[in-house]
């Protein structure tokens, strides 16, 4: 079955800086790619998604890259800010949504 | 528009007793999810109806959790009896008919589960 790696596990920033989460997948078929953001005791929430016949995608401060080939895809979070400390979750859709560990992203002001 | 809605959002029950949980998904989306959260991990899927079919239980522990959508709108995941390992949050999530794993899943508050 589908395995997802993710990576760091934590990650801590200063407000301002970026943000790199990055995640990888082993089955070459999956072809949906979505980034939810988990605060604490909330739900979790869609931020970005990106389809298999697109290499980049970008909305505001985020963006999301693919590399098929390599079967990795990474988040970029641009001028963080304290409000984006939350744990960030990768999934990958193959059959069913298989979801990564988790990053749990710090931005001290 | 109204998001996903569950019920409860606490529960405290003891091992071997049973729970219920409720989950109400946005208006027009034809497939619910349930997913078990564990702290420290990411959701893990327990069973995934489309309408009121099951599309995939293959995760679903069935020797003690059950799980309906009868008329395809609401849904029901049961426990019984509870383990200590069942406790988690229980999330809910819909989608859009069509393309189902290809569709934005949209979560609830979900409920968390605490066995004493």
């Amino acid at each position: 079955g589908e395995n997802v790696e993710q990576h760091p596990s934590t990650l801590s920033v200063q407000e301002g800086d970026s943000a790199v989460i990055k995640c990888t997948y082993s089955d070459s078929a999956s072809n949906y790619f979505p980034w939810y953001k988990q605060e604490l005791g909330k739900r979790p929430q869609l931020i970005i998604d990106i389809r298999s016949n697109v290499g980049e995608k970008k909305d505001q401060r985020i963006a999301v890259t693919l590399n098929k080939t390599a079967k990795h895809f990474s988040l970029h979070i641009t001028e963080t800010q304290p409000e984006d400390s939350a744990v960030y979750f990768c999934a990958v859709a193959g059959g069913k949504l298989i979801f990564g560990q988790g990053t749990e992203l710090s931005v001290k002001p | 528009e109204a998001g996903v809605a569950q019920s409860p959002r606490y529960k405290i029950i003891e091992k071997r007793q049973s729970v219920a949980f409720w989950c109400n998904p946005i208006s027009g989306h034809a497939t619910l999810y349930w997913y078990q959260q564990i702290l420290g991990q990411g959701p893990k899927l327990l069973i995934q109806f489309q309408n009121n079919g099951v599309v995939d239980d293959s995760q679903l522990p069935k020797d003690r959790f059950s799980a309906e959508r009868l008329k395809g709108v609401d849904s029901t995941l049961k426990i019984q009896p509870a383990k200590l390992e069942d406790s988690a949050v229980y999330l809910c999530a819909s989608s859009l008919a069509g393309g189902m794993n290809n569709q934005p899943q949209h979560f609830g508050d979900g409920t968390r589960l605490s066995i004493l």
